[in-house]
């Protein structure tokens, strides 16, 4: 089925650093790409997504190409924030349900 | 609109005791998931429903666990016995299938402790 794999965290930066955090797909076909995050204490929310092969999702400052030839949703901000200390999903839907598969969260934490 | 509200927040219950956890999607929306998260395994889904009817209950991890969702407005995961395994965070999420783009809204989460 289909699956996902990110980077193992945490990733720990400094204020303004840029960030990215890997993510790579296995999948039948070019199902749609997602990021969540969650912060600490709540569920997680939808922070973008790509639709189809070289979309380009974006929200908030945070940006995710959709790359068929490696695979690859990547996400990235050229300048975080301690407010975007937070867990990263990278996301795509099951094979053949309705249901989303979860990457394994990469833990951000940015200092001061 | 408030959004998926999940009760309680926290659990503490013994071992061998029966837990309910609650859900009420966000109105309109029309699938309900029921995840798991923890440390060793992170995200899993357990079962989703469409219109109120279960779908696809595969990733239940054993009899002892059951969902319902008698109607629209709300649902409940059932673990009856808990054992400390059970341990976890459970978040609730719906969707609407009217948008092809899976756009999930969650709930805050049920943190359990089973001791």
């Amino acid at each position: 089925g289909n699956s996902v794999t990110q980077m193992e965290g945490p990733v720990t930066l400094s204020e303004e650093a840029f960030l990215t955090i890997n993510c790579t797909y296995t999948a039948t076909g070019y199902p749609s790409l997602f990021w969540y995050v969650q912060y600490p204490g709540e569920g997680l929310q939808l922070l973008l997504k790509a639709t189809k092969a070289d979309d380009k999702g974006s929200n908030k400052g945070f940006e995710a190409t959709y790359r068929k030839e490696t695979t690859s949703f990547h996400l990235e901000k050229g300048s975080v924030q301690v407010s975007d200390s937070a867990v990263y999903f990278c996301a795509l839907p099951d094979t053949g349900r309705r249901a989303l598969t979860f990457g394994s969260g990469t833990r951000l934490q940015v200092q001061p | 609109d408030a959004g998926v509200i999940q009760s309680p927040r926290h659990e503490v219950t013994e071992m061998g005791q029966e837990v309910t956890l609650r859900c009420k999607p966000i109105s309109g929306h029309d699938y309900l998931f029921w995840y798991r998260q923890t440390m060793m395994r992170g995200l899993e889904l357990l079962i989703y429903f469409n219109n109120n009817v279960p779908i696809d209950d595969s990733g239940m991890p054993e009899d002892r666990f059951s969902a319902k969702m008698p109607n629209a407005s709300f649902s409940t995961l059932k673990i009856q016995p808990s054992e400390p395994r059970d341990s976890a965070v459970y978040f609730c999420a719906s969707s609407s299938g009217a948008r092809k783009n899976y756009g999930y809204t969650f709930g805050s989460g049920t943190r359990l402790t089973v001791v």
